[in-house]
């Protein structure tokens, strides 16, 4: 199986601050990646796949990049509603897998 | 507006079984491969299944392999996980979520509310 390693676990941080979040897959995975974000509570919301292609409706604060074994999620300005937890998945093969998560929270 | 509404989560013995079920509206489901993932209480997601659109191929993860079956009947827009021999650790909330692609996986772009699942003695 496919091991998904996300960094940092959490980070604390202010609105308008940028932040960047890495997913590092135990094997090569093309571009085969999509990012989550999840508040308490709620379901995820899926907002990229592809590695870089962004969800129709997510904003384009929201950025990923990456291919192989090493991903990233970058917020460009961090918002009041940003604050979450992100996860990756990879979907190159099966079982599909999940990083452990990324909780963002305020500063 | 597009939705998936789980339903039939509850408490069960261990050992015990329970079928989850996941109505979908507002689009055409028989077109779409479609997902079951977990999170148990305070923990991480955990994919368990999936099934494309047209049920030709169904993956499972292997923590629910031989004890879990993922089906469709895409007549009433309705997907299914059937858990049996369910064991302490399959406590969870269970949400189904659609694949963006049909017979690919891409991502997960529309999820249920999700469903809880208790297994305690």
């Amino acid at each position: 199986d496919i091991q998904m390693t996300q960094s940092p676990s959490s980070v604390s941080a202010s609105v308008g601050d940028r932040v960047t979040i890495t997913c590092r897959a135990s094997q090569g995975i093309r571009s085969w990646l999509a990012w989550y974000q999840q508040k308490p509570g709620k379901a995820p919301k899926l907002l990229i796949y592809t590695a870089s292609s962004l969800q129709s409706g997510v904003p384009s604060r929201f950025s990923g990049s990456g291919s192989g074994t090493d991903f990233t999620l970058t917020i460009s300005s961090l918002q009041p509603e940003d604050f979450a937890t992100y996860y990756c998945q990879q979907a190159n093969s099966f079982p599909l897998t999940f990083g452990g998560g990324t909780k963002v929270e305020i500063k | 507006q597009v939705q998936l509404v789980e339903s039939g989560g509850g408490v069960v013995q261990p050992g015990r079984s329970l079928r989850l079920s996941c109505a979908a509206s507002e689009f055409t489901f028989s077109t779409y491969g479609m997902h079951w993932v977990r999170q148990a209480p305070g923990k991480g997601l955990e994919w368990v299944a999936v099934m494309w659109f047209d049920e030709s191929n169904k993956y499972y993860a292997d923590s629910v392999k031989g004890r879990f079956t993922i089906s469709r009947d895409n007549s009433k827009n309705t997907l299914y996980l059937q858990m049996n021999s369910l064991r302490a650790e399959d406590t969870a909330v269970y949400y189904c979520a659609r694949e963006v692609g049909s017979t690919s996986c891409y991502g997960m772009d529309v999820w249920g509310q999700g469903t809880t699942v208790s297994v305690s003695s």
